[in-house]
């Protein structure tokens, strides 16, 4: 199994600018999960989707985040407008929905916005 | 206060000894830990569960202790390839997981 892919592995945009970032899940994983890590605060949960629903969304910042997952295979978060201070690593991880311990992670997205 | 809690390093050992972590957890509903290891500028990897019975994996011991809310990690004779990043994890609501900011971890010749 190639594992879970994520895209772009690095962007830089300007403040302003959308961004969004991609997640391939591993195939029959039925959970998928968005986190931002930082250096400050570590790493973050930002949402959850359980069979493509979104089931808790409580650690999305603010409304200029969103996050879709439109089926099994594929998943995107977006940040519009992009600020400096979304500048982290984004991760995207997949597992099945009764071992959610067992997370397989993305290799991440590093986001710089200057 | 944060929901899980580790000291975050780093500790610098020398080859073969051995180390341990330990972590605290806040929220005493929490049913499910776990140790995940992360390397330098890459993705979390899962290392093991804890079980609450404690449960070894080779060279890792892991114990958890519920009236404390403590768990434990221990690293004997460890190795120049343990160097990293210790990431304490515990179930919240949900299939939700909670991270520790981590321990760092760096073995020395």
């Amino acid at each position: 199994d190639a594992g879970v892919i994520q895209s772009p592995r690095h962007e830089v945009t300007e403040m302003g600018q959308e961004v969004t970032l991609r997640c391939k899940p591993i195939s029959g994983h039925n959970s998928l999960f968005w986190y931002r890590q930082t250096m400050m605060r570590g790493l973050e949960l930002l949402i959850y989707f359980n069979n493509n629903v979104p089931i808790d969304d409580s650690g999305m910042p603010e409304d200029r985040f969103s996050a879709k997952m439109p089926n099994a295979s594929f998943s995107t978060l977006k940040i519009q407008p992009s600020e400096p201070r979304d500048s982290a690593v984004y991760f995207c991880a997949s597992a099945h929905r009764d071992w959610v311990g067992e997370q397989y992670f993305g290799p991440g997205t590093r986001l710089t916005v200057t | 206060r944060k929901e899980v809690e580790q000291d975050p390093g780093p500790f610098n050992v020398p080859e073969g000894a051995t180390v341990a972590f330990n972590c605290t957890y806040s929220n005493s509903a929490s049913q499910s830990f776990f140790w995940y290891r992360q390397d330098c500028r890459k993705e979390p990897k899962l290392l093991m569960s804890v079980y609450s019975s404690g449960n070894e994996d080779g060279r890792f011991t892991a114990q958890l202790n519920r009236a404390s809310q403590y768990i434990s990690l221990l690293i004997r004779d460890s190795k120049l390839s343990d160097s990293a990043t210790y990431l304490c994890v515990c179930t919240g609501g949900g299939n939700k997981l909670t991270f520790g900011t981590g321990t760092q971890l760096k073995v020395e010749l």
